[in-house]
C-alpha cells in the first residue's frame, strides 16, 4: 500500500491562479480530509469528505473547494489563489468518520502563493 | 470553544535525559485523544490514541497517558532519533470526525 499519496510537493503560485492538489489513498477509507498548517497555527481543518459524493466545511474553508468523485480521491482546488493561503497542505484518511479512528497523513504540499 | 493548547513550545534535552509533553484540552464530547509525530517536511506520523480517562499507552521509549483534563507524553531515556515535533490532537464529533491539533512540542534531543 502507497497510504495517502499527494501532487505535487512544492508548487508556486502567482495571485489570481488557480491550481489543485491532488490526493489519493489505496486504503479503502470512508473519511478524508484536507488541513493546513502554518507557523504557531498548527493544523487547521478545511473541508473533509465521509464518503464518495458527501463533503463539507471544516474551520477554514474560505477560498478553496472540494469534490469526492470516488472512494480513493479527493482534490483541493484553490480558485483564485492569494498569499494567505501561503501554507504546508495535508491530506489525511481514516477507515471510518467515527472518530475514534486515527487519521493517516500524506506528505504534504508545500504552497507559496506571490 | 474547543481548544488543545501544548506545552512547552520547544524543549531541549541531553540523551537519556527522561521529560514529558503536556497536552491540555477542553474538547466537548472527546472522542479520543491522539498523539502525532512530525519530522521535518513530512507529514504527521501516528503514534498513539487514548480514549478514556486512565488509559496509557506504551511504544519504545514513549508512554502516553490520559486524564479528564490532560494527556502527558513521557519519554524515558530519548535518542536523538528521538528528536521531532510531537502533535496533540482531540476528536470530537459535529456531524463527523473533526481532529483539533495543538500547535506542538519541538523536541531536541542532544547526544
Amino acid at each position: 500500500n502507497a497510504g495517502v499519496t499527494q501532487t505535487p510537493k512544492f508548487q508556486v503560485l502567482k495571485t489570481g491562479q488557480s491550481m489543485t492538489l491532488q490526493c489519493a489513498q489505496d486504503m479503502n477509507h470512508e473519511y478524508m480530509s484536507w488541513y493546513r498548517q502554518d507557523p504557531g497555527m498548527g493544523l487547521r481543518l478545511i473541508h473533509y469528505s465521509v464518503g464518495a459524493g458527501i463533503t463539507d466545511q471544516g474551520e477554514v474553508p474560505n477560498g478553496y473547494n472540494v469534490s469526492r468523485s470516488t472512494t480513493e480521491d479527493f482534490p483541493l482546488r484553490l480558485l483564485s489563489a492569494a498569499p494567505s493561503q501561503t501554507s504546508v497542505y495535508f491530506c489525511a484518511s481514516s477507515l471510518t468518520s467515527g472518530g475514534y479512528l486515527e487519521q493517516f497523513f500524506g506528505p504534504g504540499t508545500r504552497l507559496t502563493v506571490l | 470553544e474547543d481548544q488543545v493548547t501544548q506545552s512547552p513550545e520547544a524543549l531541549r534535552l541531553q540523551e537519556g535525559e527522561s521529560s514529558s509533553l503536556n497536552c491540555s484540552y477542553t474538547v466537548s464530547g472527546l472522542r479520543g485523544l491522539f498523539w502525532y509525530r512530525q519530522d521535518p517536511g513530512k507529514g504527521p506520523e501516528f503514534l498513539f490514541t487514548l480514549y478514556s480517562a486512565g488509559e496509557e499507552k506504551e511504544k519504545e521509549r514513549l508512554k502516553a497517558t490520559l486524564t479528564k483534563k490532560e494527556s502527558f507524553l513521557h519519554i524515558t531515556a530519548p535518542k536523538p532519533e528521538d528528536s521531532a515535533t510531537y502533535l496533540c490532537a482531540g476528536s470530537l464529533i459535529q456531524g463527523a470526525q473533526k481532529l483539533v491539533f495543538g500547535q506542538g512540542t519541538r523536541l531536541t534531543i542532544n547526544p
